[in-house]
């Protein structure tokens, strides 16, 4: 069965330094992964989605993200955090017929 | 853009009433998904639908069911509910049945709150 597992519940940064949020997956082949971000009170967006096009998948706001099938990880990076990045990430593995398995969630907090 | 529209954003109801929790999207979507999303534990899914008149159990069914009459709207129904229902729940939809490349898009969710 597919997986994924985010390894922080909350990462704290300071505004305009770098961004590192974790997920590994666990997958008996090669999946497609996506990053969601979910703003206070409001529902989930797409950042971005890894399909094996590309390792290194670029996202809206800055965000981008690398697979690594030797780590077994995509985890989402930025150079420079904003305030308004604070929000929920979640990491995503689709699992066929349209189903997706969701991540436990990263809580991104940015302090001035 | 693709507009996927929740109902009611706060909603109070007593334990036993029987609840409707609407969602409309407006990309004729083929696909429809309600969740629940619970702190640590993430997003857990609860029905999902690939077309009209046709449901399938998610991961935690029990206690909800769901109807689609038509393809812009899933509602959601908690028969009988109860405080552990105390949830957000959140409504998408999504394009494919067979590509599950294409991402789901969600509306701004629904907290309900059972007393």
């Amino acid at each position: 069965a597919q997986s994924v597992t985010q390894l922080d519940s909350h990462v704290s940064v300071s505004e305009g330094t770098p961004v590192l949020l974790r997920c590994n997956y666990s997958s008996s082949y090669s999946p497609s992964l996506f990053w969601y971000v979910q703003h206070p009170n409001k529902g989930l967006q797409l950042l971005l989605k890894y399909t094996s096009a590309a390792t290194l998948v670029k996202g809206i706001n800055g965000f981008e993200a690398e697979f690594k099938k030797s780590e077994t990880s995509f985890h989402l990076t930025k150079p420079s955090a904003h305030m308004s990045d604070a929000a929920e990430y979640f990491c995503v593995v689709p699992t066929g017929f349209q189903k997706l398995v969701f991540g436990t969630g990263t809580r991104l907090l940015v302090s001035p | 853009d693709v507009k996927v529209t929740q109902s009611s954003r706060y909603l109070v109801k007593r334990t036993g009433e029987k609840v409707f929790l609407e969602c409309v999207q407006d990309m004729d979507h083929e696909n429809m998904f309600w969740y629940r999303q619970d702190p640590g534990l993430g997003l857990r899914l609860i029905y999902f639908s690939y077309d009209v008149k046709m449901k399938e159990k998610g991961d935690i069914p029990e206690g909800y069911s769901v109807s689609r009459e038509k393809k812009e709207r899933f509602s959601l129904i908690l028969e009988s509910a109860s405080t552990n229902q105390t949830s957000m729940y959140l409504c998408a939809s999504s394009n494919s049945k067979t590509d599950s490349n294409q991402p789901q898009h969600f509306g701004d969710g629904t907290r309900l709150s059972i007393l």
